[in-house]
This record gives structure tokens, sequence and C-alpha cells, in this order.
């Protein structure tokens, strides 16, 4: 069975600063991977996903991951944060082929500070 | 396209007391996923059901808890004679058939509490 990890429990930051949350998972099997954010009092959004094709994907909020296959991570990266980032991050992991119940990672509180 | 709805979005239940939380997928949507959302402790998968069939109810408490998707109307969880421990955050999502079946849509969620 997969696994995701997210090392970070809580990553603080300052406005403006870059950010880096970790996700690595456990299968070297094909994967498709997902970044979710939940802000406060609100339900999970899809964030964005790696399904196929370039390891780079974007979100049109200014997030990017990359996926490395050798490292077996999905890390979710900012260049930028700002106040409104302020959020709960999960990653998860399904199997192409497989159940399309994702296995999530524990998430990462990203707490922005002016 | 309205999203994921679900309600309540509150609900306070005395011990012993049965709560019912109503989840209606997104139009087009006939995979629904039941989670449960506890502080510290990340997202439980509960249950995955289409219309009308339990596919997975692999992280269902064997008690007290069950869950339907009618061929008419929403999903409903149900929980039989709570206890405080039955207090969290429970977390509808749905997804669309095909391949973006892997991608889910999440509702609001209902924060239940039991005193």
């Amino acid at each position: 069975a997969q696994s995701v990890t997210q090392l970070d429990s809580q990553v603080p930051v300052f406005e403006e600063a870059p950010v880096e949350l970790r996700c690595n998972y456990s299968s070297s099997v094909s994967v498709y991977l997902f970044w979710y954010v939940q802000y406060p009092n609100q339900g999970l959004q899809l964030l964005l996903k790696y399904l196929s094709g370039s390891t780079l994907v974007e979100s049109i909020n200014g997030f990017e991951a990359e996926f490395n296959k050798s490292q077996t991570s999905f890390h979710l990266r900012k260049p930028s944060v700002h106040i409104s980032d302020t959020a709960e991050y999960f990653c998860a992991v399904s199997e192409p082929g497989g159940s399309y119940i994702p296995t999530f990672g524990r998430g990462t509180s990203l707490i922005v500070h002016p | 396209n309205a999203g994921v709805m679900q309600n309540p979005r509150h609900l306070v239940r005395r011990r012993g007391q049965e709560a019912r939380l109503r989840c209606s997928p997104m139009k087009g949507h006939s995979h629904v996923y039941w989670y449960r959302q506890l502080p510290e402790e990340g997202l439980k998968f509960m249950v995955y059901l289409q219309k009308e069939n339990i596919i997975d109810e692999s992280g269902m408490p064997k008690e007290r808890f069950s869950a339907e998707f009618p061929k008419e109307g929403p999903s409903i969880l149900r929980i039989q004679q709570v206890v405080r421990g039955d207090s969290a955050a429970y977390f509808c999502a749905s997804s669309p058939p095909g391949l973006s079946s892997y991608e889910q849509y999440f509702g609001p969620g209902t924060r239940l509490t039991v005193t």
C-alpha cells in the first residue's frame, strides 16, 4: 500500500519569502500526484496535479510542484508567498488503474507572517 | 455548476443520539467519498460509494456507522448512538467518471459536536 510523508507539520514563513513544502511517497510504480489546499473552516480544494507529461506542474496562483521519480518526491514551491496562502496543504497519491481512493499525507500547515 | 454540497454545516448531538450527514455531489459526478478529519490527525478515508453501491468501506468503523448513496437524492452518512469521540469534521468528496475520477472535489464539511 502507498504511503505519503509530509515531514513538516508546520512551516512558518514571512510574507514575500519563498517556501517549499515537502512530499515523499513510498511506491516506485507509476503514480498520479496531487496537492490540495484547505483554508480555515473549508473543505479541500485541488491545487495542482501530475498525471503524465511534464514533470513540472503549476497552479493559477503561483505554486508549482515537480515530480521527481528517482526521489519519489512531489515538493510544492512558491517563490513569494502572501498572507492569503496561510492554509493547510495536503499531498495525495493514487496509482493509475488502481483504486480511485487517494492516499493523503498528514498535511503541512503553512503560516505566513506579515 | 454548483460544487459539492453538504448539510448541515454544523451539527450538535447529545451522546446516544443519531447524526445524519448529507452530501450532494457535483452534477455529473457518480463517485462519492466520505472522510473524517480530526485536529492533528489529517484526513481519514471512511467509505467510497457509487449510485446504490458501496465500493469500499474499509475505513468505516464496524459499528454504528453506515453510508448510502441512493439512486435519487444525496448520499447519507449515518452515525447511530453518537459518542464524544465521534466529534470531528466530516467531509464528502465527489469525482466524475473516467480518468478524472482520480481528482476529488470536496464539500465544505459538516462539523459534528457531541456533547
